[in-house]
């Protein structure tokens, strides 16, 4: 089975914090994904990698920042926390082999930012 | 711009009935493919059905069906004979290519017992 894992389930953060969310996958997929859920909003691609050291702005890359050193990890960065990038934090990963792959999900991050 | 439209934030269903869940897709492409996610509480998201839109014929797993309906744009989820464990938020997604999903605002299922 694929596995994603994150490095947090729960974490609290103070405003102007430098935050790091740390995502692993076992499966060796090229692409890794950083979401944020909010209700009623859905999720909202945040970057996207297709390979180590590649990285793409999703929809809302404002405030954050991403790094792929190894194929296996992607870390989301939040330079300076504040309040509004309370959420939760999803990270996925998908195989670039045949366009019937889909993504598979961490179980997410939630944050509060004090 | 592509959007997603999960109509309804909310559906209850009795336990060993049918529901279906709404989802409408606004896209100029000819090619993408369409799923549905299942976020239970507190657990990852999974994937449930997906359906490719070269693909006449509509996606079937157990007991979970699509209506993809590509010239309305619609693919609304059928879930038969619904089960306790069946109670989570449903997620509608659309994808072109390999990276680009969008995803809608989510319907919540509730199973009634």
């Amino acid at each position: 089975d694929v596995k994603v894992t994150q490095s947090s389930r729960y974490l609290v953060k103070r405003t102007g914090e430098k935050v790091f969310l740390e995502c692993v996958q076992d499966m060796d997929h090229e692409n890794m994904f950083w979401y944020r859920q909010d209700p009623g909003l859905g999720l909202r691609l945040i970057y996207f990698s297709y390979d180590v050291k590649m990285k793409e702005k999703g929809d809302i890359p404002e405030g954050y920042s991403v790094s792929r050193e190894k194929k296996e990890r992607f870390s989301l960065i939040l330079e300076s926390a504040s309040t509004n990038q309370t959420s939760m934090y999803l990270c996925a990963s998908s195989p670039d082999r045949g366009h019937q792959e889909t993504q598979y999900f961490g179980p997410g991050t939630r944050l509060l930012v004090l | 711009a592509q959007t997603v439209t999960q109509s309804q934030p909310e559906m209850s269903v009795q336990e060993a009935e049918t529901v279906t869940l709404s989802c409408t897709y606004d896209t100029s492409e000819s090619d993408y493919y369409l799923f549905w996610y299942k976020q239970p509480p507190s657990r990852q998201m999974i994937l449930v059905i997906r359906q490719e839109a070269y693909k006449q014929q509509n996606a079937t797993e157990n007991r979970f069906s699509v209506n993809f309906q590509k010239a309305a744009k619609s693919f609304s989820l059928k879930i038969s004979d619904s089960q306790l464990g069946d109670a989570a938020m449903y997620f509608c997604a659309y994808r072109r290519g390999t990276y680009k999903y969008i995803f809608g605002t989510g319907t919540r299922l509730k199973v009634l017992a």
